[in-house]
């Protein structure tokens, strides 16, 4: 089992629709989680971290955590095609940060 | 204020050369990483350095590879007899540390290997 999970994707979704992105990890110690985007050929940039259970919202971003599920989500509303990258889920334990393999998100004018 | 950077961006080297890979993270961070990414692939966590803690070297893929932070700075990323599959995007990032995990990157260095 992989330490942290994504659906690889493609996700599609249109313009001003909501994106969901899922991220679930194995490590019940992990106590930091953040999400980072990556532009095809640039490096990633962090968009949000959270650390309680629960919702936190930035803009048009929410990220949600329920540490009882292991599970991470990201809410992306009113999507724009600039919003289309790949989205890493970041999970930080005892040691070092581990990051899922991405989904990479698409959003159709 | 200044981002992390890294030198070069691009490197062309020929098999069974060594390579050095160079990163400067911002300034006052004390945590220290370096990644790789091959084409189309997720991050692959190579090396964690913490202030002036033993480095977490657990995700060196062989004896080849090796890295040093000087005066918990600039950090080297050493790629010795380099292989075709070393071929990728080497990314380091910093963060503040002291319970404050959040990453920042660099913009990576591209190594081919022909």
């Amino acid at each position: 089992q992989k330490e942290v999970e994504q659906n690889s994707g493609p996700l599609s979704v249109p313009e001003g629709a909501i994106a969901s992105l899922n991220c679930t990890y194995s490590d019940r110690g992990s106590q930091s989680f953040f999400w980072y985007r990556q532009y095809s050929g640039k490096s990633p940039e962090l968009i949000m971290s959270i650390y309680s259970n629960g919702d936190k919202e930035d803009g048009r971003f929410t990220a949600q955590l329920n540490k009882a599920s292991q599970y991470v989500s990201l809410l992306i509303r009113d999507s724009q095609p600039s919003d289309s990258a790949t989205y890493l889920c970041a999970v930080k334990a005892a040691g070092d940060m581990r990051f899922g393999a991405g989904t990479r998100l698409t959003v159709k004018p | 204020g200044a981002g992390v950077s890294q030198s070069p961006s691009n490197k062309v080297t020929e098999k069974g050369k060594d390579v050095e890979l160079r990163c400067d993270p911002i300034s006052g961070h004390t945590a220290l990483y370096w990644y790789r990414q091959s084409l189309g692939q997720g991050l692959e966590f190579l090396i964690y350095f913490q202030g002036n803690s033993a480095p977490d070297k657990s995700g060196l893929p062989s004896d080849r590879f090796s890295a040093e932070r000087t005066g918990g700075s600039v950090s080297t990323l050493t790629i010795q007899r380099t292989q075709q599959e070393d071929s990728a995007v080497y990314l380091c990032a910093s963060s503040p540390g002291r319970s404050v995990y959040e990453q920042y990157f660099g913009p990576g260095t591209r190594l081919t290997v022909t």
